[in-house]
């Protein structure tokens, strides 16, 4: 079966705080890409970042960073110096062979001033 | 930037009413998606399109739902007749051929309410 589980519902933190937004992924697939995309009160879904499994370099965009450890099945998403306006919902998911996305429950993130 | 164009953006229809949803894809995006995503959680495939062929319709609720991309290029889903568990966002999306995910774009959405 495949399944992506963010544990985390609800964070709220202090703006300027360093935040992690956990992600573990299942999957049989030996070939199989994950991705990250925000979600704002407006609804669109944006993309963040796209990893294939063969890749597991750490990435940095900004404040943004990304460690995928194939090791422990995780996919996990650190803001550093969070903003305000990171406030959003933060959805992981798992790009399977079909080319659908499986997407986990999201994580509410409230960046507060 | 190209874009995933929906609408309406926003649908109010009462319970057993019919209702339908627009997409267009990015040009040359020959994947063609639907997602549903209930407030609070993610969102759930419910029809995959190539081209104007059905590739994956496992979780559309067929008794009232119904898909159609009829020359490969936009598309639409209807409800018929509406429930009240309808109420949700409804997400469409396309991507380029190529079975990796490059270029998967999402679309505004639309959010549809059931009274």
């Amino acid at each position: 079966a495949q399944k992506v589980t963010q544990a985390q519902t609800e964070i709220s933190v202090v703006e300027k705080e360093d935040v992690t937004l956990d992600c573990v992924y299942e999957t049989r697939d030996t070939t199989y890409y994950l991705f990250w995309y925000k979600q704002p009160p407006s609804g669109e879904l944006v993309f963040l970042i796209r990893r294939n499994s063969f890749d597991e370099q750490n990435e940095i965009s900004g404040r943004y960073s990304w460690n995928f450890q194939k090791s422990t099945s995780s996919f996990n998403f650190t803001i550093t110096a969070s903003q305000v306006v990171d406030s959003a919902v933060y959805f992981c998911a798992l790009y399977n062979q079909g080319g659908k996305l499986i997407f986990g429950q999201g994580t509410e993130l409230s960046v507060k001033p | 930037e190209a874009e995933v164009a929906q609408s309406p953006r926003y649908k109010i229809t009462e319970k057993s009413q019919a209702v339908a949803f627009w997409c267009d894809p990015i040009s040359g995006h020959a994947t063609l998606y639907w997602y549903r995503q209930i407030l609070g959680q993610g969102p759930e495939l419910l029809v995959q399109f190539q081209d104007e062929s059905v590739v994956d319709d496992s979780q559309l609720p067929k008794d009232r739902f119904s898909a159609e991309r009829l020359k490969g290029v936009d598309s639409t889903l209807k409800i018929q007749p509406a429930e009240l568990g309808d109420s949700a966002m409804y997400l469409c999306a396309s991507s380029l051929e190529g079975g990796r995910g490059y270029g998967y774009t999402f679309g505004s959405g639309t959010r549809l309410t059931v009274v």
